[in-house]
């Protein structure tokens, strides 16, 4: 079972949808959740992160953590074109500082 | 806003050859990474690196890679004899203080290798 899973889309929605992006994970020893955004050939640019079960906002980004079903979420509102990009979630087990990826998820909003 | 740089954006190299991958980290960040990223794959970790030290490194950092910050600004990734299939994006990354678990990574844009 892989540590990490996540559709890799691609996801196509018209501008102004709202748009959940999801990864499971097998390996409770994960504490630490976050989501990047990367756009073509660029670094991973961090969007969100938290640590606890439950729901944490920024702006039009919602990120939800699920620590019982091994399950995290981000929600994105109102959805623009400049949201187009594929989105990481990567992982972190308490202790260490290497993440842990999910493959990505390739998000096009068209306007 | 502070980022992470890295040098060169792009690499071409012969199999067999060294590259040097450079990166110069957030100023006041402690802990320094290296992932990389082969075309249409997941984002892996290569290496952690604090107080000039390797504090924890993955099966591909294997005995052709090595790291070094040989100064106050610079990180550098060496791969001593390129294979094929290190040909991917490479990411450098760094956080404030990795000792404080969870401590988030800003990842810099990445140097294309490409290895033939």
């Amino acid at each position: 079972q892989k540590e990490v899973e996540q559709d890799p889309g691609p996801l196509s929605v018209p501008e102004g949808a709202i748009v959940s992006l999801n990864c499971t994970y097998s390996n409770s020893a994960f504490q630490y959740f976050m989501w990047y955004r990367q756009y073509s050939r660029k670094g991973p640019e961090l969007l969100m992160y938290t640590y606890s079960s439950g729901n944490k906002e920024d702006g039009r980004f919602t990120a939800q953590v699920d620590k019982s079903s091994k399950y995290i979420s981000l929600f994105i509102r109102d959805s623009q074109p400049s949201d187009s990009a594929t989105y990481l979630c990567a992982l972190l087990s308490g202790g260490y500082n290497k993440l842990i990826f999910g493959a990505g998820t390739r998000l096009a909003v068209h306007p | 806003e502070p980022e992470v740089t890295q040098t060169p954006s792009h690499q071409v190299t012969q199999m067999g050859q060294e590259v040097i991958l450079r990166c110069v980290p957030i100023s006041n960040h402690l802990y320094f990474y290296w992932y990389r990223q082969i075309l249409g794959q997941k984002v892996e970790f290569l290496v952690s690196f604090y107080n000039n030290e390797i504090s924890e490194k993955s099966e591909i950092f294997d005995d052709q890679f090595s790291v070094e910050r040989p100064d106050g600004s610079n990180f550098t990734l060496k791969i001593r004899s390129t294979k094929l299939e290190d040909s991917a994006m490479y990411f450098c990354a760094s956080s404030e203080d990795g000792l404080a678990v969870g401590e988030t990574q800003y990842f810099g844009p990445g140097t294309r290798l490409l290895v033939l």
